[in-house]
């Protein structure tokens, strides 16, 4: 079975300040997707971003990015230039690239952004 | 597009009463999910379908759960008899097919609470 692990349950960090959160993730896999969901106080779930594991170049989205460490099996997102309202929690999420489509999700990381 | 619409959402209800949760996922999306968000368990995906089947109903905690999907426009969740530690949110995910990217479309969720 697979587990995904964020250690970091509350960040708070500045505006405009750039922040990483942690994700690690344990699997026997070696294709999968890999997922940084956002929930702000709405409680929508928004994708943020995506990596495909079979690909080296770490996924970017504008401000946000990834550094995936496949060996390590580590998948952190880096939010640049930080904004208020990128408050949110944020999940860290895995799936297998093969079989069931079952998202399994970390505990959430509740970053706050303060002005 | 509407996106997957959930209602309702919020419920209040009594220890033993049933509860009906519905759902429409985004036309065209041949999976729906439905997940459920706890601060003791985090997000868990309760049940999956393709093609309005059930294929993975292993999360769905107790017999006391039940989901159907009557017609490719409509899933519905249903807890008889409710408990107080039902109270949770519940969302209701669909996406397309098993693509190369596999992004879930998530609803705004419903937040039941079980007195």
């Amino acid at each position: 079975a697979q587990t995904v692990t964020q250690s970091q349950p509350e960040m708070s960090v500045q505006e405009a300040e750039t922040v990483t959160l942690s994700c690690t993730y344990d699997t026997s896999e070696n294709n999968y997707y890999l997922f940084w969901y956002k929930q702000p106080p709405s409680r929508q779930m928004i994708l943020v971003i995506r990596q495909e594991a079979y690909k080296q170049q770490n996924a970017t989205e504008n401000r946000f990015s990834v550094n995936f460490q496949k060996a390590a099996k580590s998948f952190s997102l880096k939010i640049s230039d930080s904004q208020l309202g990128d408050t949110a929690m944020y999940f860290c999420a895995f799936m297998k690239r093969q079989g069931a489509q079952k998202l399994v999700f970390g505990q959430g990381t509740r970053l706050t952004i303060n002005p | 597009d509407a996106g997957v619409i959930q209602s309702p959402r919020h419920e209040v209800t009594e220890m033993g009463q049933e509860v009906t949760l519905r759902c429409k996922p985004i036309s065209g999306h041949d999976y729906l999910f439905w997940y459920r968000q706890t601060m003791m368990r985090g997000l868990e995906l309760l049940i999956y379908f393709n093609n309005n089947v059930p294929i993975d109903d292993s999360g769905m905690p107790e017999d006391r759960f039940s989901a159907k999907m009557p017609n490719a426009s409509f899933s519905t969740l249903k807890i008889q008899p409710s408990e107080p530690r039902d109270s949770a949110v519940y969302f209701c995910a669909s996406t397309p097919y098993p693509g190369s990217y596999n992004e879930q479309f998530f609803g705004p969720g419903t937040r039941l609470t079980v007195l």
